[in-house]
């Protein structure tokens, strides 16, 4: 089955340092990745994808994310992170049909 | 670019009336459109797809008869929620397929049936 995990609830880094926000894939043939974020009570705002091309693909708000196909993950990251950074982050993946199918998705909360 | 909205934001309703949910494509013609349903603090399920001029397609497990969709134009899509009863209290949330592999989302609509 296709699917996305993010083996992490919770993520908690300090004002300024660097993130990281895990996404691993299992896919059948090559996988078309998503990450968007959620804020509260709010839709989804679409940050990056990877299709092709470059394993490293930059996005919104200066997030950036690394496609590893021999690992198959698809990390989130950001070299310095801003309290207005915390939220909810879910990372996709494209199936049959256009759909997309979310991992759990991980809480990331910015400390000043 | 790429805005898709969606009302109302919030709607309290009393069991067994039925709900109508807007999502429109502000800036861009949508053949497809999508119906996900959030509940607290769980990640998005995938109801239904939505292609303009025809049926929904629902996921498995989605009652077609209790969710209602019609997408009439290509860039309105609605969600009636039938003889809604408590169970159906939950953040639903309309995207928009813009190009062929990116989804945009609208703000969602928290509905809470009493």
């Amino acid at each position: 089955a296709q699917s996305v995990a993010q083996p992490e609830d919770q993520v908690n880094v300090a004002e300024g340092n660097p993130l990281t926000v895990k996404c691993t894939y299992s896919v059948s043939g090559n996988p078309y990745l998503f990450w968007y974020v959620q804020y509260p009570n709010r839709g989804l705002q679409f940050l990056l994808k990877y299709i092709t091309g470059d394993n490293l693909v930059k996005g919104s708000y200066g997030f950036e994310a690394e496609f590893n196909k021999s690992q198959t993950s698809f990390h989130l990251k950001k070299p310095s992170a801003l309290v207005s950074d915390s939220a909810l982050y879910f990372c996709a993946v494209r199936i049959y049909g256009n759909k997309l199918v979310f991992g759990a998705g991980t809480i990331l909360r910015v400390k000043s | 670019g790429a805005v898709v909205s969606q009302h109302p934001s919030w709607v309290i309703c009393k069991s067994g009336t039925s709900v109508k949910i807007e999502c429109r494509s502000l800036d861009f013609q949508a053949t497809t459109m999508f119906w996900y349903r959030q509940f607290p603090k769980q990640s998005l399920m995938l109801m239904a797809t939505s292609n303009e001029g025809s049926k929904a397609t629902y996921e498995q497990g989605v009652e077609k008869d209790k969710f209602l969709i019609n997408h009439a134009s290509l860039t309105l899509s609605t969600l009636t929620v039938t003889s809604a009863h408590p169970e159906d209290s939950s953040f639903y949330i309309c995207s928009a397929r813009v190009f062929q592999e990116t989804q945009y989302f609208g703000p969602g609509t928290r509905l809470l049936v009493l």
